[in-house]
Protein backbone atom coordinates (compact mmCIF):
# COMPACT_ATOMS: atom_id res chain seq x y z
CA UNK A 1 0.00 0.00 0.00
CA UNK A 2 1.15 3.72 -0.31
CA UNK A 3 3.04 4.92 2.23
CA UNK A 4 3.28 8.07 4.27
CA UNK A 5 5.87 9.39 6.24
CA UNK A 6 6.04 12.14 9.26
CA UNK A 7 9.19 13.63 10.54
CA UNK A 8 9.90 13.95 13.11
CA UNK A 9 8.22 11.08 15.17
CA UNK A 10 8.53 12.72 18.70
CA UNK A 11 9.91 16.53 19.48
CA UNK A 12 10.05 18.19 22.82
CA UNK A 13 10.06 21.80 23.06
CA UNK A 14 10.28 25.05 25.48
CA UNK A 15 7.35 27.12 25.37
CA UNK A 16 7.79 30.25 22.47
CA UNK A 17 9.25 28.09 20.02
CA UNK A 18 8.33 27.00 16.58
CA UNK A 19 8.23 23.57 15.58
CA UNK A 20 7.69 22.37 12.08
CA UNK A 21 6.52 18.97 11.45
CA UNK A 22 6.77 16.92 7.72
CA UNK A 23 4.57 14.89 5.99
CA UNK A 24 5.80 13.04 2.79
CA UNK A 25 3.71 11.24 0.69
CA UNK A 26 6.54 8.61 -0.58
CA UNK A 27 5.25 6.81 -3.44
CA UNK A 28 2.36 8.76 -4.91
CA UNK A 29 1.35 12.24 -5.31
CA UNK A 30 -0.99 14.22 -3.02
CA UNK A 31 -2.27 17.46 -4.37
CA UNK A 32 -4.37 17.21 -0.80
CA UNK A 33 -3.35 16.52 2.18
CA UNK A 34 -4.80 16.81 6.10
CA UNK A 35 -3.41 17.41 9.40
CA UNK A 36 -4.92 16.06 12.36
CA UNK A 37 -4.82 16.46 15.86
CA UNK A 38 -5.30 13.96 18.86
CA UNK A 39 -5.34 14.55 22.61
CA UNK A 40 -4.80 11.53 24.55
CA UNK A 41 -7.94 9.39 24.93
CA UNK A 42 -9.68 11.14 22.33
CA UNK A 43 -10.41 10.99 18.82
CA UNK A 44 -8.69 12.51 16.01
CA UNK A 45 -10.45 16.33 14.77
CA UNK A 46 -9.57 17.53 11.65
CA UNK A 47 -7.22 21.15 11.76
CA UNK A 48 -6.77 22.04 7.98
CA UNK A 49 -6.58 20.54 4.65
CA UNK A 50 -3.12 21.38 2.66
CA UNK A 51 -3.61 22.22 -0.53
CA UNK A 52 -0.50 22.41 -2.85
CA UNK A 53 -0.21 25.78 -4.53
CA UNK A 54 -2.69 27.60 -2.93
CA UNK A 55 -3.58 28.19 0.81
CA UNK A 56 -4.73 25.78 3.54
CA UNK A 57 -8.18 25.98 4.67
CA UNK A 58 -8.43 25.74 8.49
CA UNK A 59 -11.28 24.21 10.30
CA UNK A 60 -13.55 26.65 12.77
CA UNK A 61 -11.52 27.44 15.82
CA UNK A 62 -8.16 26.36 14.46
CA UNK A 63 -5.94 29.63 14.19
CA UNK A 64 -4.00 29.78 10.88
CA UNK A 65 -1.22 32.19 12.01
CA UNK A 66 -0.62 29.69 14.82
CA UNK A 67 -0.54 26.54 12.77
CA UNK A 68 1.11 27.51 9.45
CA UNK A 69 0.79 24.83 6.70
CA UNK A 70 2.87 24.81 3.34
CA UNK A 71 2.13 22.33 0.75
CA UNK A 72 5.62 22.80 -1.07
CA UNK A 73 5.50 19.98 -3.65
CA UNK A 74 3.30 17.44 -4.79
CA UNK A 75 4.53 15.03 -2.11
CA UNK A 76 5.59 17.31 1.06
CA UNK A 77 3.40 19.13 3.20
CA UNK A 78 4.95 20.72 6.48
CA UNK A 79 3.16 21.96 9.69
CA UNK A 80 4.77 24.78 11.57
CA UNK A 81 3.06 25.20 15.32
CA UNK A 82 4.62 28.53 15.92
CA UNK A 83 5.35 30.12 19.73
CA UNK A 84 4.19 26.67 21.25
CA UNK A 85 2.51 26.43 24.41
CA UNK A 86 2.14 23.64 26.44
CA UNK A 87 -1.50 23.08 25.46
CA UNK A 88 -0.32 22.61 22.01
CA UNK A 89 1.00 19.70 23.52
CA UNK A 90 -0.64 16.57 21.32
CA UNK A 91 -0.72 14.04 18.44
CA UNK A 92 -0.03 15.65 15.35
CA UNK A 93 -1.29 13.27 12.10
CA UNK A 94 -1.30 13.46 8.42
CA UNK A 95 -3.16 12.23 6.12
CA UNK A 96 -3.70 12.07 2.41
CA UNK A 97 -5.79 10.86 0.16
CA UNK A 98 -4.92 8.31 -3.26
CA UNK A 99 -6.69 7.50 -6.12
CA UNK A 100 -6.11 3.92 -7.66
CA UNK A 101 -6.08 2.86 -11.03
CA UNK A 102 -9.47 3.60 -12.07
CA UNK A 103 -11.28 6.34 -9.93
CA UNK A 104 -13.79 5.22 -8.53
CA UNK A 105 -11.33 3.87 -5.76
CA UNK A 106 -9.59 5.87 -3.58
CA UNK A 107 -8.00 5.45 0.23
CA UNK A 108 -6.50 7.50 2.60
CA UNK A 109 -3.29 6.92 4.09
CA UNK A 110 -2.34 8.10 7.58
CA UNK A 111 1.26 8.85 8.90
CA UNK A 112 2.69 7.79 11.78
CA UNK A 113 2.27 10.59 13.92
CA UNK A 114 4.25 13.87 15.85
CA UNK A 115 3.86 13.54 19.42
CA UNK A 116 4.66 17.19 20.38
CA UNK A 117 5.15 17.96 24.06
CA UNK A 118 5.45 21.09 24.73
CA UNK A 119 7.78 21.72 28.56
CA UNK B 1 -20.92 20.15 8.42
CA UNK B 2 -20.70 16.34 9.64
CA UNK B 3 -21.26 15.05 12.42
CA UNK B 4 -20.43 11.50 13.74
CA UNK B 5 -21.35 9.70 16.86
CA UNK B 6 -20.18 6.34 17.78
CA UNK B 7 -21.55 4.03 20.48
CA UNK B 8 -20.34 2.89 23.15
CA UNK B 9 -17.24 4.59 24.17
CA UNK B 10 -15.99 1.15 25.50
CA UNK B 11 -16.15 -2.29 25.92
CA UNK B 12 -15.13 -5.58 27.14
CA UNK B 13 -15.82 -8.70 25.76
CA UNK B 14 -14.31 -12.27 26.42
CA UNK B 15 -12.31 -13.84 23.93
CA UNK B 16 -14.57 -15.89 21.25
CA UNK B 17 -17.61 -13.17 21.81
CA UNK B 18 -18.53 -10.70 19.32
CA UNK B 19 -18.11 -7.33 19.21
CA UNK B 20 -20.72 -4.71 17.77
CA UNK B 21 -20.13 -0.90 17.29
CA UNK B 22 -22.17 1.56 15.88
CA UNK B 23 -22.01 5.35 14.93
CA UNK B 24 -24.34 7.65 12.98
CA UNK B 25 -23.90 10.43 11.25
CA UNK B 26 -25.62 13.64 10.14
CA UNK B 27 -24.53 14.52 6.71
CA UNK B 28 -26.72 12.11 4.16
CA UNK B 29 -23.91 13.71 1.36
CA UNK B 30 -21.45 11.63 3.11
CA UNK B 31 -21.03 8.24 0.89
CA UNK B 32 -17.68 6.72 2.44
CA UNK B 33 -17.18 5.08 5.79
CA UNK B 34 -14.07 3.59 7.15
CA UNK B 35 -13.50 1.60 10.30
CA UNK B 36 -9.98 2.38 11.77
CA UNK B 37 -7.86 0.75 14.44
CA UNK B 38 -5.05 2.42 16.54
CA UNK B 39 -3.03 1.02 18.97
CA UNK B 40 -1.26 3.43 21.40
CA UNK B 41 0.97 6.30 20.03
CA UNK B 42 0.38 5.04 16.26
CA UNK B 43 -1.49 5.62 13.32
CA UNK B 44 -4.90 4.60 12.64
CA UNK B 45 -5.14 1.56 10.61
CA UNK B 46 -7.70 0.92 8.23
CA UNK B 47 -9.90 -2.32 8.88
CA UNK B 48 -12.64 -1.86 6.60
CA UNK B 49 -14.68 0.34 4.69
CA UNK B 50 -17.97 0.97 3.25
CA UNK B 51 -19.46 2.83 0.30
CA UNK B 52 -22.85 3.78 0.12
CA UNK B 53 -23.64 1.99 -2.92
CA UNK B 54 -23.86 -1.37 -0.93
CA UNK B 55 -25.11 -2.08 2.25
CA UNK B 56 -22.67 -5.06 3.77
CA UNK B 57 -19.53 -5.92 3.31
CA UNK B 58 -17.15 -9.27 4.92
CA UNK B 59 -13.85 -9.16 5.55
CA UNK B 60 -13.16 -12.73 7.24
CA UNK B 61 -14.11 -11.92 11.02
CA UNK B 62 -14.77 -8.08 10.68
CA UNK B 63 -18.06 -6.95 9.13
CA UNK B 64 -19.66 -3.76 8.11
CA UNK B 65 -23.15 -2.80 7.49
CA UNK B 66 -24.50 0.57 6.30
CA UNK B 67 -28.19 2.33 6.76
CA UNK B 68 -28.22 5.07 4.67
CA UNK B 69 -32.00 5.79 5.49
CA UNK B 70 -31.44 6.03 8.98
CA UNK B 71 -28.01 7.52 8.70
CA UNK B 72 -26.16 4.55 10.46
CA UNK B 73 -23.42 2.05 10.84
CA UNK B 74 -21.68 -0.53 12.22
CA UNK B 75 -18.49 -2.97 12.82
CA UNK B 76 -19.57 -6.43 13.77
CA UNK B 77 -16.07 -8.17 14.61
CA UNK B 78 -16.77 -12.00 15.58
CA UNK B 79 -14.60 -14.73 17.83
CA UNK B 80 -12.47 -11.56 19.32
CA UNK B 81 -9.03 -12.58 19.86
CA UNK B 82 -6.83 -10.22 22.88
CA UNK B 83 -5.17 -8.92 19.62
CA UNK B 84 -8.35 -7.02 19.19
CA UNK B 85 -7.82 -5.10 21.80
CA UNK B 86 -7.48 -1.57 20.59
CA UNK B 87 -9.18 1.69 19.82
CA UNK B 88 -11.93 1.23 16.50
CA UNK B 89 -12.93 4.57 15.16
CA UNK B 90 -15.50 4.99 12.74
CA UNK B 91 -15.58 7.49 10.43
CA UNK B 92 -17.57 9.65 7.24
CA UNK B 93 -16.50 11.94 3.84
CA UNK B 94 -18.02 13.04 1.11
CA UNK B 95 -16.40 12.39 -1.89
CA UNK B 96 -15.64 8.63 -1.48
CA UNK B 97 -11.67 9.02 0.18
CA UNK B 98 -10.21 11.88 -1.35
CA UNK B 99 -12.05 14.09 1.00
CA UNK B 100 -11.50 15.06 4.83
CA UNK B 101 -12.44 12.42 7.47
CA UNK B 102 -14.70 13.14 10.43
CA UNK B 103 -14.26 11.02 12.60
CA UNK B 104 -16.65 9.65 15.66
CA UNK B 105 -15.11 9.67 19.18
CA UNK B 106 -13.57 6.26 19.39
CA UNK B 107 -14.35 2.59 21.41
CA UNK B 108 -11.65 1.08 23.29
CA UNK B 109 -12.30 -2.74 22.90
CA UNK B 110 -10.73 -5.04 25.30
CA UNK B 111 -10.77 -8.48 24.95
CA UNK B 112 -10.63 -10.43 27.79
CA UNK B 113 -8.34 -14.25 27.29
Amino acid sequence: GAVVSQHPSWVICKSGTSVKIECRSLDFQATTMFWYRQFPKQSLMLMATSNEGSKATYEQGVEKDKFLINHASLTLSTLTVTSAHPEDSSFYICSAPRTFYDSSYNEQFFGPGTRLTVL
Amino acid sequence: GENVEQHPSTLSVQEGDSAVIKCTYSDSASNYFPWYKQELGKRPQLIIDIRSNVGEKKDQRIAVTLNKTAKHFSLHITETQPEDSAVYFCAASKNNAGNMLTFGGGTRLMVKP
